[in-house]
């Protein structure tokens, strides 16, 4: 089944304890992204990823690092988390040709930052 | 800088009653629109899409049409049922080198039997 998998899909943490969390897609998608959701807010863009060692900032990139050492992986980094970087996560990845403008989300990621 | 106004929530409606959530947006040049759908404790899920102005979506009895003059984006849907209980989410994109979905902030509805 073609999909796109998050890893942990729960999770409370403390201040300042660095946290990853994992996204893969079996799709060979090149373009994969992370969102972050908020209430009232609706989602927004984190970081982005064109390709294998490619990767840009979004609209709201301060806290977070990514890296894109494999196709299939797009992991979300967080060295040093605050409360403000509670929030639900999705990472999604897009295809070629007719798929080009779809994304695929992944189910969410829960975090709570105490 | 473009932007989605959707509707604000939630919109309770029974079972069989008629759907219509708002979505207007703001963008420079000429962007894809779509509705995503997301269930509770799930992803979203793409419902529908327009690429270009008078473009109708469709998808499981759900509609909207790519209104240029008017800048919106109206979902709707005839006869709506429990199990579209869900959060709505209109989003465009102009599918540039980012691919970044600008989202609106998203519309609760909730369908009573």
């Amino acid at each position: 089944e073609a999909q796109v998998t998050q890893n942990p899909r729960y999770l409370i943490t403390v201040t300042g304890k660095k946290l990853t969390v994992t996204c893969s897609q079996n799709m060979n998608h090149e373009y994969m992204s992370w969102y972050r959701q908020d209430p009232g807010l609706g989602l927004r863009q984190i970081y982005y990823s064109m390709n294998v060692e490619v990767t840009d900032k979004g609209d709201v990139p301060e806290g977070y690092k990514v890296s894109r050492k494999e196709k299939r992986n797009f992991p979300l980094i967080l060295e040093s988390p605050s409360p403000n970087q509670t929030s639900l996560y999705f990472c999604a990845s897009r295809g070629q040709g007719a798929g080009a403008n779809v994304l695929t989300f992944g189910a969410g990621s829960r975090l709570t930052v105490l | 800088g473009n932007s989605v106004t959707q509707m604000e929530g939630p919109v309770t409606l029974s079972e069989e009653a008629f759907l219509t959530i708002n979505c207007t947006y703001t963008a420079t040049g000429y962007p894809s629109l779509f509705w995503y759908v997301q269930y509770p404790g799930e992803g979203l899920q793409l419902l529908l899409k327009a690429t270009k102005a008078d473009d109708k979506g469709s998808n499981k009895g759900f509609e909207a049409t790519y209104r240029k003059e008017t800048t919106s984006f109206h979902l709707e849907k005839g006869s709506v049922q429990v199990s579209d209980s869900a959060v709505y989410f209109c989003a465009l994109s102009l599918m540039d080198s980012s691919y970044k979905l600008i989202f609106g902030s998203g519309t609760r509805l909730l369908v009573r039997p």
